[in-house]
């Protein structure tokens, strides 16, 4: 199975200052289409699930331009530019190239 | 608006089975490619199951031989028949649209005796 090694598992930020979240793969995620199916998860407190990146750099509707994903292959990154209030909760990568999809291990995201 | 409305889950016993049910509306659900996705408590997210729309399905091996992954196109609903339920399937259990675009709120399964 594909490994998605997250960091940091925390990351206290002060409201208004970027924050930037690592998720690397045990194998590279370019499918044999040339698409790289790597997607970042928003979970708030006491709620369900929310795509916001997927295909690595592609923001779903509504997301926050904030709110930004890159990276290549093996390596890649979620970036929120300026943090607000209503960011804080645990953030996953999850692959979607190999069976079985893997996600992350989570990154908490928490005001100072 | 797309909606996904799980339904099924409760308190059951180690050994026994629990079938779930995943309503969708909003959309023209035969097409679209379906999956269950876990949560323990306290825990991080699993990926269960997936079942394109065409009707090829894929197990993770935790639940492989246990779980039983379907869904009618005539009623837009999914189901997953959990059976030989262990303690280590307690969970929260949520079905997602296509690679997560979209979530139901989840169902929780208690197994415990």
């Amino acid at each position: 199975d594909v490994v998605m090694t997250q960091s940091p598992l925390s990351l206290p930020v002060t409201p208004g200052q970027p924050a930037s979240i690592s998720c690397r793969s045990s194998q590279s995620l370019v499918y044999s289409d040339g698409n790289t199916y790597l997607n970042w998860f928003q979970q708030r407190p006491g709620q369900s699930p929310r795509r916001l990146i997927y295909k690595v750099s592609n923001r779903e509707s509504g997301v926050p331009d904030r709110f930004s994903g890159s990276g290549s292959g093996t390596d890649f990154t979620l970036k929120i530019s300026r943090v607000e209030a209503e960011d804080v909760g645990v953030y996953y990568c999850m692959q979607s190239t190999h069976w079985p999809w893997t996600f992350g291990q989570g990154t908490k995201v928490e005001i100072k | 608006e797309v909606q996904l409305v799980e339904s099924g889950g409760g308190l059951v016993q180690p050994g026994g089975s629990l079938r779930l049910s995943c309503a969708a509306s909003g959309f023209t659900f035969s097409p679209y490619s379906m999956n269950w996705v876990r949560q323990a408590p306290g825990k991080g997210l699993e990926w269960i199951s997936y079942i394109s729309g065409s009707g090829s399905i894929y197990y993770a091996d935790s639940v492989k031989g246990r779980f039983t992954l379907s869904r009618d196109n005539a009623k837009n609903s999914l189901y997953l028949q959990m059976n030989s339920l262990r303690d280590e399937d307690t969970a929260v259990y949520y079905c997602a649209r296509s690679q997560g675009q979209y979530w139901g709120q989840g169902t929780l399964v208690t197994v415990s005796s």
